[in-house]
């Protein structure tokens, strides 16, 4: 079984620049989660998706969006990029919205706002 | 916010010795994770408690839960250059889920060989 997959591995951006993170799920699970790893400050929960809705947000501001297609594959846009912006982009995938669902990490995206 | 908090932040131990993690969190949950991340990869996960349950085994990874401290412990036996990661305790609270999973800044364990 194919794990979460991640893309772009890497992706370089300038300040004030729009970035575009794409994550496939395991086949057969229905929920993405979108986790921003900043150095220091641990993970922190961006985005849950179910069968295509948004479920649920955490505390970032509307510049961070993103969608969840048909398939399930799910995109994460980060308008307007700001410096603090640089972190490791973690999504992962579970085959329940339940709470007792382990999640599938992808290995990430590494965005770097210069 | 973050919900659980690892103690210690960092471990450094030498192979073969056990090691020991612990996690505390906030509020009333419906089940606890750890998981593993090597440096720059992404999370796997290890094993899951649930809030009735006290104890839990896989492997050489032996986990307690004590909901009334509101805390957690992971131990690893027998260590291994292998176990050299950071390990996060991640929480489901009660009654929704809704948030995803709440992690912890996690414990950096280095296994000296």
């Amino acid at each position: 079984e194919a794990g979460v997959t991640q893309s772009p591995t890497h992706l370089i951006k300038t300040r004030g620049q729009q970035a575009t993170l794409r994550c496939s799920p395991i086949s057969g699970h229905t929920s993405v989660y979108w986790y921003q790893q900043a150095l220091g400050l641990g993970l922190q929960f961006l985005l849950w998706y179910d069968e295509g809705e948004e479920r649920n947000r955490g505390n970032f501001p509307p510049r961070f969006s993103g969608r969840q297609f048909p398939n399930y594959s799910s995109e994460l846009n980060v308008n307007a990029l700001e410096l603090e912006d640089s972190a490791l982009y973690l999504c992962a995938s579970s085959r329940l919205a339940e709470g007792t669902a382990a999640l599938h990490f992808g290995n990430g995206t590494r965005l770097t706002v210069t | 916010s973050q919900q659980g908090e690892e103690d210690p932040q960092a471990l450094s131990i030498q192979e073969g010795e056990n090691a020991t993690m612990n996690c505390s969190y906030k509020t009333s949950i419906n089940n606890l994770q750890w998981y593993r991340q090597n440096s720059g990869r992404g999370l796997v996960h290890l094993i899951l408690i649930r809030s009735n349950e006290r104890e839990k085994h896989s492997g050489r990874l032996r986990v307690t839960l004590d909901t009334s401290k509101k805390s957690s412990s992971l131990l690893i036996t027998a260590s291994r250059a292998a176990d050299t990661a950071s390990y996060f305790c991640a929480t489901r609270e009660s009654g929704g889920g809704a948030d995803g999973l709440t992690f912890g800044k996690g414990t950096h364990l280095i296994i000296q060989p």
